[in-house]
This record gives structure tokens, C-alpha cells and sequence, in this order.
């Protein structure tokens, strides 16, 4: 079964560090979604991406963070000088598209995450 | 603005017996609605979802849910606990762009 793919898988960085969190989507989904937990809270959404640009961001998503798909598969959260309430599990997701009905076309695929760790 | 409330952040149940997790939303929009289940350690993985149609829906390792709009709740059954359903679960509304938000989770501990 396709899968959403995250490196790293753990990474610990200090403060004020730049930091780039990298995805695989699945081959043929279109949309591609970045989201977060931070430990003990609920999942937070913070931004989408389609057609090389991002199509929506949350107040969470400020000028720290930047999203890339650099290559045409993998798809990448940059942020740009860590603090330390960015320690938080990054979740890459993906979609064939968006719409309802039966098709699932808005089903979110989620990766394993990336666990970030700011000290 | 869409939103979920997942009442109760821990259920306790015991093996073999009914889990019941309840969800309701808020929408302007109709929903679409899901349950994502985490295990530890892991990413979220969707039991099921409601788009159009059928309001009684089934998902993977027999769970279901029911959409009851004059309730405004999406919660989710299974008749029978099994070890394995120890995880988080969480439940989520999105619009048709796809952009969900998501409960504060509730997590499972099954006993023996």
C-alpha cells in the first residue's frame, strides 16, 4: 500500500537553528499538507501546498517556517531558526485531491512523523 | 469555522467489552468527518470516514460510526475491545478543500 514517507525521524537541534523536515508524498496525490503535536495537545494543522504554492496557512505558520517541493517528490518544512516551543511531532500528509463524495478524494494520508526535539 | 469536541481525554475498558468514543462537530459547511487511530510511536492511521451517503459507517478492525446531523456527533463504536485497540484516537472535520481540524484526542487503555 503507498505510503507517506518522513526523514528524519528524530532530530534534536538547538535554539536558533535552521531545521528542514523532508517528505515523500505518495507519487500521484496533488495536495500536500504539513501538520503538528506538540506533546500532549492536539494535532495542529499548519499549512497546505498545491501547485507549487502554498493554498493555505494557520497562524502558526509565520516568516519561520517555509514549505519547498524542490524536486517534483519530495516536499519539505523548513524552519528557519528553532525555538524551543517548536519541539513538536511534524506530521507530512497528502491527498489526491480535494472534493467529497465516495471517491475519498480528500482522504488525508499521513506520514510516521518527524519528532523534533529544541533545546 | 469547523471545529470537533471529543468528549473524555482517557476511556478505560475492559477487554471483550463495547468501546464507545464520542465526537461532535461544528460546521456552516456540510462535513466531512473521520477518525484517525495513533499508535504508539506511530503516525495516524484513518478508521474510517463520512462524505455523503450512508450515515452508518464502517472502518478497519471493527470499528464503525454513525453521523447523526440533528446531534451534530460522529461517534465511533465497537462492539468488542480487543488489546490491540490500545491507542489514541482522534476524530476530525474538514471542509471540501481537504484542511481538517482536528479533537484533542482520546486515548484507550484496555485492561484484561
Amino acid at each position: 500500500e503507498p505510503e507517506v514517507t518522513q526523514t528524519p525521524s528524530h532530530q534534536v537541534t538547538q535554539m536558533g537553528q535552521e531545521v528542514i523536515l523532508r517528505c515523500v508524498p505518495i507519487s500521484n496525490h496533488l495536495y500536500f499538507y504539513w501538520y503538528r503535536q506538540i506533546l500532549g495537545q492536539k494535532v495542529e494543522f499548519l499549512v497546505s501546498f498545491y501547485n507549487n504554492e502554498i493554498s493555505e496557512k494557520s497562524e502558526i505558520f509565520d516568516d519561520q517556517f517555509s514549505v519547498e517541493r524542490p524536486d517534483g517528490s519530495n516536499f519539505t518544512l523548513k524552519i528557519r531558526s528553532t525555538k524551543l516551543e517548536d519541539s513538536a511531532m511534524y506530521f507530512c500528509a497528502s491527498s489526491l485531491g480535494t472534493g467529497g463524495g465516495s471517491s475519498g478524494a480528500n482522504v488525508l494520508t499521513f506520514g510516521a512523523g518527524s519528532r523534533l526535539t529544541v533545546l | 469555522a469547523q471545529s470537533v469536541t471529543q468528549l473524555g481525554s482517557h476511556v478505560s475498558v475492559s477487554e471483550g467489552a463495547l468501546v464507545l468514543l464520542r465526537c461532535n462537530y461544528s460546521s456552516s459547511v456540510p462535513p466531512y468527518l473521520f477518525w484517525y487511530v495513533q499508535y504508539p510511536n506511530q503516525g495516524l492511521q484513518l478508521l474510517l470516514k463520512y462524505t455523503t451517503g450512508a450515515t452508518l459507517v464502517k472502518g478497519i478492525n471493527g470499528f464503525e460510526a454513525e453521523f447523526k446531523k440533528s446531534e451534530t456527533s460522529f461517534h465511533l463504536t465497537k462492539p468488542s475491545a480487543h488489546m490491540s485497540d490500545a491507542a489514541e484516537y482522534f476524530c476530525a472535520v474538514s471542509d471540501s478543500w481537504g484542511k481538517l481540524q482536528f479533537g484533542a484526542g482520546t486515548q484507550v487503555v484496555v485492561t484484561p
